[in-house]
């Protein structure tokens, strides 16, 4: 099955800095790429998605890139805000299965 | 409702108890899926039901796991025999959409706890 890293596993950045979090894959088939949100004590919830037809996506403050190659893609978050402040999981699928494979999650702090 | 909901939010069970943890999917959702969240863990897939049908079950840890969705809506996750090691939060997941192709909505978790 699919294998997806995930790194760092911890990440301060200082209000207004950017954060970049790192997943690398091994399945080469898999084709969507789902970024998960978790607050402390909430649920997951997306905050962007990248299928593998394309190799960047933005919405506002927050863009992923995806490198079918290198099977690497990326979080990239500009203009930190503590609300910002989470766990953010990686996903890797391949969409014709079942299963979403996460990664262990990046823990983001964001000071103040 | 409006989202995904669980219960119980907690439940502390003493080595050997049977538990079962009950996930209300999000009217309509066609798939629904169970994952199993170990702390400081990313979410593991345990099994994988489109309607009433459980199309994929290749996570479940041991025959001590159990799951079902009988009418095609809410489903349980039963785990007998509870051990140490199932410790853990149990979140469901729905998506309209049939398999992984669709966003999941996740519930906010059972968090388990066996003594």
């Amino acid at each position: 099955g699919e294998n997806v890293e995930q790194h760092p596993s911890t990440l301060s950045v200082q209000e207004g800095d950017s954060a970049v979090i790192k997943c690398t894959y091994s399945d080469s088939a898999s084709n969507y790429f789902p970024w998960y949100k978790q607050e402390l004590g909430k649920r997951p919830q997306l905050i962007i998605d990248i299928r593998s037809n394309v190799g960047e996506k933005k919405d506002q403050r927050i863009a992923v890139t995806l490198n079918k190659t290198a099977k690497h893609f990326s979080l990239h978050i500009t203009e930190t805000q503590p609300e910002d402040s989470a766990v953010y999981f990686c996903a890797a699928i391949e969409d014709t299965g079942n299963q979403f494979y996460f990664g262990t999650g990046t823990s983001l702090t964001v000071i103040p | 409702g409006a989202g995904v909901s669980q219960s119980p939010r907690y439940k502390v069970a003493k080595r050997g108890q049977d538990v079962a943890l009950r996930c209300d999917p999000i009217s309509g959702h066609v798939s629904l899926f169970w994952y199993q969240q170990a702390l400081g863990q990313g979410p593991e897939f345990l099994t994988y039901f489109q309607n009433e049908a459980q199309l994929d079950k290749s996570g479940l840890p041991s025959d001590r796991f159990f799951a079902e969705r009988p009418e095609g809506s809410v489903s349980t996750l039963k785990i007998q025999r509870t051990q140490q090691e199932d410790s853990a939060v149990y979140l469901c997941a729905s998506s309209s959409r049939v398999g992984n192709t669709g966003e999941l909505f996740f519930g906010e978790g059972s968090r388990l706890t066996v003594l």
